[in-house]
C-alpha cells in the first residue's frame, strides 16, 4: 500500500515566522501536488511538481520535489494569518495515473 | 458556473435513512472523483469515473454506498441505511482526462453529512 506521510500533523506559529511542511514516501511518484483547504471549503490546488529536484515558488511559498521523486517539502516565509488552513500533499503514481495518493494533511494555524 | 458544485451543502438525517448527494463537475472534465473527509483528517478515496469506462469502486467502504454518473456530467452518491459513522464531509472533484504526469483535481465545496 502506498502511503504519503506528512509532518508535522499540527503546527501553530506566530505571524512572521517561517515554517516547513514535509511529505514523504518510499514510493516514486510521477508528480506531486500540494493543496490548501480552508474550513468549509474543498481543497484548492497550489502547485504541481514534476521533475526530481524541481523548485517552484508561489509568492512566499516554496515547493521542492526530492531528487528521487519520493518526497516533497513546502516552505512558507513570513507566515501570515491568511496562510491558516489544512495543507495536503498528493502524489500521482507513475504506474497508475488515475488516482492520487493523499497525505493526511498538516493543519497550520498562524496567529496574529 | 465555472467551478464544481455540490448539493446539498449540509444534510442532517436520521440513522437508517437513505441520502443522495449530488455533484456537478466542471464542463469538459471527463474524470470525476468522490472522497470522504472525516473531521480533521485527510481525504479518503471512494470512487472514480472516467468517461464511459467502468468506474473504479475500490474505495467504497461498504455495499451501502453507491454512485452513478450520467455521461460526463452530473454524479450522485447514494448512501443507504445511513449509520452514525457515515457522518463526514463528502467531496467531489473533477479533472481533465488523466495523463501523466498531471492529474490536477478541482474540488467542490463538499456536502457535510450528519447522521443522528
Amino acid at each position: 500500500t502506498q502511503l504519503l506521510e506528512q509532518s508535522p500533523q499540527f503546527l501553530s506559529i506566530q505571524e512572521g515566522e517561517n515554517l516547513t511542511v514535509y511529505c514523504n514516501s518510499s514510493s516514486v511518484f510521477s508528480s506531486l501536488q500540494w493543496y490548501r483547504q480552508e474550513p468549509g471549503e474543498g481543497p484548492v490546488l497550489l502547485v504541481t511538481v514534476v521533475t526530481g529536484g524541481e523548485v517552484k515558488k508561489l509568492k512566499r511559498l516554496t515547493f521542492q520535489f526530492g531528487d528521487a521523486r519520493k518526497d516533497s517539502s513546502l516552505h512558507i516565509t513570513a507566515a501570515q494569518p491568511g496562510d491558516t488552513g489544512l495543507y495536503l500533499c498528493a502524489g500521482l503514481n507513475a504506474g497508475n495515473n488515475r488516482k492520487l495518493i493523499w497525505g493526511l494533511g498538516t493543519s497550520l494555524a498562524v496567529n496574529p | 458556473g465555472a467551478g464544481v458544485s455540490q448539493s446539498p451543502s449540509n444534510k442532517v438525517t436520521e440513522k437508517g435513512k437513505d441520502v443522495e448527494l449530488r455533484c456537478d463537475p466542471i464542463s469538459g472534465h471527463t474524470a470525476l472523483y468522490w472522497y470522504r473527509q472525516r473531521l480533521g483528517q485527510g481525504l479518503e478515496f471512494l470512487i472514480y469515473f472516467q468517461g464511459n469506462s467502468a468506474p473504479d469502486k475500490s474505495g467504497l467502504p461498504s455495499d451501502r454506498f453507491s454512485a452513478e454518473r450520467t455521461g460526463e456530467s452530473v454524479s450522485t452518491l447514494t448512501i443507504q441505511r445511513t449509520q452514525q459513522e457515515d457522518s463526514a464531509v463528502y467531496l467531489c472533484a473533477s479533472s481533465f482526462p488523466p495523463g501523466p504526469p498531471y492529474n490536477e483535481q478541482f474540488f467542490g465545496p463538499g456536502t457535510r453529512l450528519t447522521v443522528l
